[in-house]
């Protein structure tokens, strides 16, 4: 079983929709999940870091479900400039600095 | 734009060849990381250094060798590589080791 597992997608979907994207993880000792945002040919972007309560960010949600070893990402009223592939990232274990990257979830935002 | 800096951009170099990447950062972060990402797939681990101390290295080969000279400086010797190596080697700095990464925009190497 992969450390961070995601649906790779493509995600095709019309302006203004709205999408969600899973993410589980292996390592319940983790501490720390973001989810990052990389266009093509550039680097990754932080979109947003993960907690239990859960975080807003204009038309972006997190939830992390420490049970389940699930994280989430909804986006609402999808833009085309959303279209990128985003990145569930978790740290291996606690405070070590060591990021484990999901494959990511390609999304594609169309007129 | 990024607050971490990396040159050169892109790099093209020869498998005897030796060169060095950079990488800078002005925020005060006390972690430094180099990755390396080949086409669609994500960003691998290579090295993390904390306080300017070698933390972690992800068993990469000796041919890559990081250096870290100070709080705001990090770079990578290269020497020998090999065609496999041709990736985009990314930078990233966080506050402390369990926050948050910032990454730079990469330098594109192509090893011929």
């Amino acid at each position: 079983r992969k450390e961070v597992e995601q649906d790779p997608g493509p995600f095709n979907v019309p302006e203004g929709a709205t999408v969600a994207f899973n993410c589980t993880y292996s390592n319940s000792a983790s501490q720390s999940f973001f989810w990052y945002r990389q266009d093509c040919r550039k680097e990754p972007k932080l979109l947003m870091s993960v907690y239990s309560s859960g975080n807003e960010d204009g038309r972006f949600t997190a939830q992390l479900n420490r049970a389940s070893q699930y994280i989430s990402l909804l986006i609402r009223d999808s833009k085309l400039s959303d279209s990128a592939t985003y990145l569930c990232v978790v740290e291996s274990s606690s405070n070590t600095g060591k990021l484990i990257f999901g494959q990511g979830t390609t999304l594609q935002v169309k007129p | 734009d990024t607050e971490v800096t990396q040159t050169p951009k892109h790099l093209v170099m020869g498998m005897t060849n030796k060169k060095s990447l950079k990488c800078e950062q002005h925020m005060g972060h006390r972690a430094m990381y180099w990755y390396k990402q080949k086409a669609k797939k994500p960003p691998e681990l290579m090295f993390v250094y904390s306080y300017e101390k070698l933390s972690i290295n992800e068993s990469v080969p000796s041919r890559f060798s990081p250096e870290c000279p100070n709080s705001s400086l990090l770079n990578l010797h290269l020497h020998a590589l090999q065609p496999e190596d041709s990736a985009l080697y990314l930078c990233a700095s966080s506050q402390e080791m369990n926050q948050p990464q910032h990454f730079g925009d990469g330098t594109r190497l192509s090893i011929l």
